[in-house]
This record gives C-alpha cells, sequence and structure tokens, in this order.
C-alpha cells in the first residue's frame, strides 16, 4: 500500500464549479497536511497548509481533514480557468525532512 | 534572480555522461531539497540538506552524488544514469525542516 493515495485524474469541469480534490493516506504519524499547487513548467507553490484535523477556508479554497478515516481533501469553489494546474497533496510528520507526496492530479477549468 | 533558480532547465545525456544539475536559492533559507518527479508517480524526496548537512538519503543510487558548499547553493552531479532515471529534478528550499517549501522551476533530464 502506497503512504499517499491520490487520484491522477485528468480532472476537466466548467468555469464556476465546485471541485473536490482529495487523498488518503496510511501513515497514522502523518499530522501536517498541505496542498501544493503547480502549473505547467512551473515547481509545486504552497496553496494550503492544515495541521492535525479540521477544516481550513482561504477564499475560494477550503482544505478538509479527516485523521480518523486518513482523507484529506481540497475543495475550490467557483472554479476558474486560471485554477488550471495539478494539485499535490502533501504530508509529513516531522515537518519537512519526512514531506509524502501524492502523486497529483491534474485539473482543466473549461471558460 | 529571485526565488529559487535550477539549470539547466532541460538536458538530454547518455548512460555513460557525467553531468550536473545546479540549484540556487536567494530565499536566504538553511534547508535544502532534491526532488524527482516523474508522470504519474508523486513526487520523491531523494536529499536533504540542513545547514549545509546531509540529513535525509532516501535510498537514492549512488549514481546521484548530491552537494552543498553553502546555504544557498546545491548540487546533484549524475554518472552513469539508466533510462528510468528520465524525470524531472526539482530543487526546493525552506526555512528550518518547514512544511513550506518553495521550489525551482525543475530540470527535465532524459537518460538516451
Amino acid at each position: 500500500q502506497k503512504e499517499v493515495e491520490q487520484d491522477p485524474g485528468p480532472l476537466s469541469v466548467p468555469e464556476g464549479a465546485i471541485v473536490s480534490l482529495n487523498c488518503t493516506y496510511s501513515n497514522s504519524a502523518f499530522q501536517y497536511f498541505m496542498w501544493y499547487r503547480q502549473y505547467s513548467r512551473k515547481g509545486p507553490e504552497l496553496l494550503m497548509y492544515t495541521y492535525s484535523s479540521g477544516n481550513k477556508e482561504d477564499g475560494r479554497f477550503t482544505a478538509q481533514v479527516d485523521k480518523s478515516s486518513k482523507y484529506i481533501s481540497l475543495f475550490i469553489r467557483d472554479s476558474q480557468p486560471s485554477d488550471s494546474a495539478t494539485y499535490l497533496c502533501a504530508m509529513s510528520a516531522l515537518m519537512g525532512n519526512d514531506m509524502r507526496f501524492g502523486a497529483g492530479t491534474r485539473l482543466t477549468v473549461k471558460p | 534572480e529571485t526565488g529559487v533558480t535550477q539549470t539547466p532547465r532541460h538536458l538530454v545525456m547518455g548512460m555513460t555522461n557525467k553531468k550536473s544539475l545546479k540549484c540556487e536559492q536567494h530565499l536566504g533559507h538553511n534547508a535544502m531539497y532534491w526532488y524527482k518527479q516523474s508522470a504519474k508517480k508523486p513526487l520523491e524526496l531523494m536529499f536533504v540538506y540542513s545547514l549545509e548537512e546531509r540529513v535525509e538519503n532516501n535510498s537514492v543510487p549512488s549514481r546521484f552524488s548530491p552537494e552543498c558548499p553553502n546555504s544557498s547553493h546545491l548540487f546533484l552531479h549524475l554518472h552513469t544514469l539508466q533510462p528510468e532515471d528520465s524525470a524531472l529534478y526539482l530543487c526546493a528550499s525552506s526555512q528550518d525542516a518547514a512544511y513550506e517549501q518553495f521550489f525551482g522551476p525543475g530540470t527535465r533530464l532524459t537518460v538516451l
């Protein structure tokens, strides 16, 4: 079993749709949960960060962590063509040195 | 230059060649990382340097050799690579072992 599972997609939605991206994991020691966004020909950049369980909202983006189910989600409301990118979930137990990434989900938002 | 830069952006090499990838960070960070990104696979952490000392080596084959001469520069020396080593190699930096890592644009490596 992979430590972090993420459906690579691709996922295509119309502009304005609500997007749901998910990851599951197997290591119960993970307590830092991140979502990175990677545009084509660029490196990943941090989008959202959550510590332990709970929700976090930032504008159109909401990150959710359910440690009991080992499941994390990223919701994008009112999706825009500029949201088209690959979204990678990442998590760690000790901050940084042991970060594990998902395979990334490629999202296309069509105008 | 700002952020994290990587050179070259593209590299094609034969299996017997020796080449080096260069990364430079302009953010004043004290930790640097090498990652390998292959299509439809998770980003793989290869090496971690903190305060110029290697603190993590995730069972990477010896044909990959990192070097961190100072806190701003990181190299990945390559020799006798295999075709399966073809991938995007990403460098990142952070302040301490932080969850927020700043990535460069990567070097697209093709091994023939």
